[in-house]
């Protein structure tokens, strides 16, 4: 199908402990993209990874690029409540854009 | 950044009745839009591609007599939700780049509710 797998699909953790979503791909990617959509809003552009390997880190949240580009992923650590919201990763396939299935971050103060 | 509006947020019809959803880039251009629908704690299920100047691409499974899609210029898509039922009911939502391959800049979403 179009979408790319993600797990876990919902993760509960109370504030200050680690989160950690992974992307799953069958095939090669070019390059893979990150969101976070807070409940009730829409999509929002976190980072791009391009690079075999590729690691970028933004404050407390850090995203890797698998070696063979087929798998990423995104840790947050010492949750906090703003960090509520569900996850995805997203990927260009020809002229199209498809969405990872999702993690839902349900963070407990 | 880049700001992509869309219009209506919310629209309540009756069954039968066709609904138009707008989609503007209103600070840079658009030469591909794309739409998705999202169910309650679902992700985002790409529903077509919007193309400029030409005919959209729709993903499988997407009736494209149903959901027409028209991308009149650069800054403007529209989905239009022809002959709606109930089922058709959910969150429809479009993102849109200013160049291939960028980042994807999304509306605030529609609510549709087909009564």
């Amino acid at each position: 199908g179009q979408q790319v797998m993600q797990i876990p699909q919902y993760q509960h953790v109370q504030e200050g402990e680690d989160f950690t979503t992974y992307c799953n791909s069958s095939t090669t990617l070019s390059n893979i993209q990150w969101y976070k959509q807070r409940p009730g809003g829409h999509p929002v552009f976190l980072i791009q990874l391009v690079k075999s390997g590729e690691v970028k880190k933004q404050k407390r949240l850090t995203f890797q690029f698998g070696e063979a580009k087929k798998n990423s992923s995104l840790h947050i650590t010492a949750t906090q409540t703003t960090d509520v919201g569900t996850y995805f990763c997203a990927l260009h396939r020809g002229n199209q854009f498809y969405f990872g299935t999702g993690t839902s971050l349900t963070v407990i103060p | 950044g880049a700001v992509v509006s869309q219009h209506p947020s919310r629209v309540i019809c009756k069954s039968g009745t066709s609904v138009k959803i707008e989609c503007r880039s209103l600070d840079f251009q658009a030469t591909t839009m794309f739409w998705y629908r999202q169910f309650p704690k679902q992700s985002l299920m790409l529903m077509a591609t919007s193309n400029e100047g030409s005919k959209a691409t729709y993903e499988q499974g997407v009736e494209k007599d149903k959901f027409l899609i028209n991308h009149a210029s650069l800054t403007l898509s529209t989905l239009t939700v022809t002959s709606a039922h109930p089922e058709d009911s959910s969150f429809y939502i479009c993102s849109a780049s200013s160049f291939q391959g960028g980042e994807q800049y999304f509306g605030p979403g529609t609510r549709l509710t087909v009564t």
